[in-house]
């Protein structure tokens, strides 16, 4: 399995509050990528990087930003967690166009 | 933002039987066309990545055949067995890293 780590794995917070998930590699791929899943909507882009600094917005990334300060590690923080934002969130990573691999997930709850 | 299609959205087989899905995509800016696996409880696991129109790739009982032209991706699996039980997934790339998933065909094998 691809050495791809997502802290926490749960986490249960108040709508308003500040939230930081972090996926960590120790593959040394260059792209990292942040998705979400939702019932109905399959696996949605939020953001991604494509290298150290180097971030894009996908598909739904209105409400969240991310950050990429080392290779290792890409950040996603929910600036103020609204119960939209609740869903289970995945990391993934790739060199290039191959294959993605993925994360074990977060499964974030907002109350 | 891509429109993937996926059809059936949810299929039950009987052990031994062979199945396919499709997977519809727009014809235009391909890149790359992904398949995944996704058991239960578990993240998205890689099957193929194929970029060529006519690309037929092969995994033990899982093939996959591609038509860029007309924007469609066939999945095959043959004597499906109760472990191919999973949601298939496939995903279009027209920059060459990020990814636009379809919903899935949700497979389920009985014995």
């Amino acid at each position: 399995d691809a050495g791809i780590t997502q802290s926490p794995r749960h986490k249960v917070t108040e709508t308003g509050t500040p939230v930081t998930l972090r996926c960590h590699q120790t593959e040394n791929h260059r792209y990292m990528y942040w998705y979400r899943q939702d019932p109905g909507h399959g696996l949605r882009l939020i953001h991604y990087s494509y290298g150290v600094k180097d971030t894009d917005k996908g598909e739904v990334s209105d409400g969240y930003s991310v950050s990429r300060s080392k290779t290792e590690d890409f950040l996603l923080t929910l600036e103020s967690a609204t119960s939209s934002q609740t869903s289970v969130y995945f990391c993934a990573i790739s060199e290039g166009s191959y294959e993605q691999y993925f994360g074990p997930g977060t499964r974030l709850t907002v109350t | 933002i891509l429109n993937v299609e996926q059809s059936p959205q949810s299929l039950h087989v009987q052990e031994g039987d062979s199945t396919n899905f499709t997977c519809s995509f727009p014809s235009s800016n391909f890149y790359a066309l992904h398949w995944y696996r996704w058991e239960t409880a578990k993240s998205p696991e890689a099957l193929f990545v194929m970029t060529l129109n006519g690309d037929e790739k092969k995994k033990g009982r899982i093939s996959a055949t591609l038509n860029t032209k007309e924007g469609y991706s066939y999945l095959y699996i043959k004597g499906s067995q109760p472990e191919d039980s999973a949601t298939y997934l496939c995903a279009l790339s027209n920059s060459g890293y990020a990814l636009n998933f379809g919903k899935g065909t949700s497979l389920l094998v009985t014995p």
